[in-house]
């Protein structure tokens, strides 16, 4: 079943213990991206990987790391998190040349940050 | 500035009544838009593109581009629509980047 798979899907922590979101898809996408999702804010893009080695940063990168070693795979760090850093994050993917289709989303990882 | 404004927070209605889900843009070239559903504790799903003017679930959407609309309308609202409904445009860059907006929370009455 092709899918966006994100692990764990909730987590707890304290401030500053670096913490990795982990993402996965099994459809050959280049294009993979990273959401946080807030009440009342939408959802808002963290950073974004265009293929293997590339990222940019998105419209709130601040506190996050991500990296694109292979095509499949894209974590999301903290490396010290912080309580304004609780919120529910996405993974979302899709290929270069159908971006008309729009992305593929995962089922979201749950983060609170104590 | 490209930007996606969803006025409602909250719509509720009751069942077979009418739905109108509002979608505002902002962005000076060709848009691309999507409508996501989001069921209770569940990942975003692509419903609709306003490339393809499909209906899916029995919602259509429009794209008005002299009042830089996208709607989502249903005709009668079943308590299953119940879910939040996010609007989201494919920004100009070659990022593929989606621009959302806030949300709204449709509420179907039985």
């Amino acid at each position: 079943e092709a899918q966006v798979t994100q692990n764990p899907r909730y987590l707890i922590t304290v401030t500053g213990k670096k913490l990795t979101v982990t993402c996965s898809q099994n459809m050959n996408h280049e294009y993979m991206s990273w959401y946080r999702q807030d009440p009342g804010l939408g959802l808002r893009q963290i950073y974004y990987s265009m293929n293997v080695e590339v990222t940019d940063k998105g419209d709130v990168p601040e506190g996050y790391k991500v990296s694109r070693k292979e095509k499949r795979n894209f974590p999301l760090i903290l490396e010290s998190p912080s309580p304004n850093q609780t919120s529910l994050y996405f993974c979302a993917s899709r290929p270069r040349d159908r971006a008309f289709e729009g992305y593929t989303f995962g089922s979201g990882t749950r983060l609170t940050v104590v | 500035a490209q930007r996606v404004t969803q006025p409602e927070k909250l719509l509720s209605v009751f069942k077979g009544a009418p739905v109108e889900l509002k979608c505002n843009y902002s962005y000076s070239g060709s848009p691309e838009l999507f409508w996501y559903v989001q069921y209770s504790r569940q990942r975003l799903q692509l419903l609709l593109r306003h490339i393809s003017r499909e209906s899916i679930k029995g919602f259509t959407a429009d794209l008005n581009k002299g009042e830089t609309s996208f709607h989502l309308k249903k005709p009668f609202a079943q308590e299953e629509d119940s879910a939040m409904y996010y609007c989201a445009l494919r920004g100009s860059s070659n990022t593929g980047k989606l621009i959302f907006g806030q949300g709204t929370t449709l509420q179907v009455k039985p």
